[in-house]
């Protein structure tokens, strides 16, 4: 089993959907979760932080849940530009990424 | 503000061959990676360093050394290149503490015929 695991989807959806990707992990003792969007192989590039409390950042909200060892990406009213790859980033000292979740949004 | 620097962008390579991966950043990061990204995968660490002087393994280092000889910038070299190293190649530094995010240089592209 892998230690961080993503559904690599692809995702299809309209604009204006709202869409959600799920993570889970496997190290108890992990301390700091993100997301990360990668574009055509490009470097990834830091989306958000996760915190316990659940965060949000405009249409982009995270949560995590210590005791499933589960994280998730809620994006609502999808545009365009939101086409990309997106990583689930657990660390407990060292980072481990997910194979990523792609997802395209569709006129 | 050029935060992490890599260089070549692209290289090709015969087998057999040696190269070095430079990366170079300006943030002043304790902590500094190499990671590979092969299709369809995620990225896996090769070797890291958590300061200047210290290097560690990753995941798949086999075939890989690295150096950290100054605080700024951390060497991946290649010492005979193999076909199986072809991938994409990144960088990434971090300060020490926990929650600190990864920044990532703009990768080099490997292919190794």
């Amino acid at each position: 089993r892998k230690e961080v695991e993503q559904d690599p989807g692809p995702f299809n959806v309209p604009e204006g959907a709202t869409v959600a990707f799920n993570c889970t992990y496997s190290n108890s003792a992990s301390q700091s979760f993100f997301w990360y969007r990668q574009d055509c192989r490009k470097e990834p590039k830091l989306l958000m932080s996760v915190y316990s409390s659940g965060n949000e950042d405009g249409r982009f909200t995270a949560q995590l849940n210590r005791a499933s060892q589960y994280i998730s990406l809620l994006i609502r009213d999808s545009k365009l530009s939101d086409s990309a790859t997106y990583l689930c980033v657990v660390s407990a000292g060292k980072s481990t990424f997910g194979d990523g979740t792609t997802l395209t949004v569709k006129p | 503000n050029a935060g992490v620097t890599q260089t070549p962008k692209f290289r090709v390579l015969k087998t057999g061959q040696s190269m070095t991966l430079l990366c170079a950043q300006d943030m002043n990061h304790e902590y500094m990676y190499w990671y590979r990204q092969d299709p369809g995968m995620g990225l896996r660490l090769i070797h890291y360093s958590v300061g200047e002087g210290t290097t560690a393994k990753g995941e798949v280092p086999d075939g890989y050394n690295v150096s950290r000889l100054k605080k700024q910038n951390f060497l991946l070299g290649l010492e005979s290149a193999a076909p199986s190293q072809t991938s994409v190649y990144f960088c990434a530094s971090s300060y020490p503490k926990i929650g600190s995010p990864l920044h990532f240089g703009n990768g080099t592209r490997l292919t190794v015929t």
